[in-house]
């Protein structure tokens, strides 16, 4: 059982590149997200999807897209890269409602010059 | 809106001494609260959960109450090893929802 999987991890960027950021988990979980971590900010959440077709915004969305086409995958999207964006990655998917606990990838970290 | 609250670090330590990280929260409704650990190089994973007032969770040696009087769910855990170096975080979800709030994250360092 793989659990979540993150590819790739480790990204350099230039400014301005575009790039996705892969995540499949093989739990049937319904739910799952993106957070990016920053030092002395903890998690924040960037999207989230409730299942297959479904996606929305969390905190900080600006910058990146999301789409959830099978229940399985969820990549996210960096549509014009800024050093802003530079940051640890971490995809999380449950079980339904958070009190079940999520599951964690073990990141992409993404570097913007 | 929620939020959570974690003291601030980092925090070093000897191996077999106390430890306590403190947090507090905010929120709206009835929340439920989690510690996360993250080890060097890895993902956070789940350590503890309480989900109603002074229900107590426990896990590793690792222990936390939910106090809804002083609102807080502070981490304690009694003899600490090596083992135990990585980043905590506090976390909380409300009213059955998806979602969870990340505290800041203290990072522990326990000496041999």
């Amino acid at each position: 059982n793989a659990g979540v999987t993150q590819t790739p991890k480790f990204q350099v960027l230039k400014t301005g590149q575009s790039m996705t950021l892969q995540c499949a988990q093989d739990m049937n979980h319904e739910y799952m997200s993106w957070y990016r971590q920053d030092p002395g900010m903890g998690l924040r959440l960037i999207h989230y999807s409730v299942g297959a077709g479904i996606t929305d915004q969390g905190e900080v969305p600006n910058g990146y897209n999301v789409s959830r086409s099978t229940t399985e995958d969820f990549p996210l999207r960096l549509l014009s890269a800024a050093p802003s964006q530079t940051s640890v990655y971490f995809c999380a998917s449950s079980m339904g409602r958070a009190i079940n606990g999520y599951t964690f990838g073990s990141g992409t970290r993404l570097t913007v010059v | 809106g929620n939020s959570v609250t974690q003291m601030e670090g980092p925090v070093t330590l000897s191996e077999e001494a106390f430890l306590t990280i403190n947090c507090t929260y905010t929120a709206t409704g009835y929340p439920s609260l989690f510690w996360y650990v993250q080890y060097p190089g890895e993902g956070l994973q789940l350590l503890l959960k309480a989900t109603k007032a002074d229900d107590k969770g426990s896990n590793k040696g690792f222990e936390a109450t939910y106090r809804k009087e002083t609102t807080s769910f502070h981490l304690e855990k009694g003899s600490v090893q090596v083992s135990d170096s990585a980043v905590y975080f506090c976390a909380l979800s409300v009213s059955n929802d998806y979602k969870l709030s990340f505290g800041a994250g203290t990072t522990v360092t326990v000496r041999a």
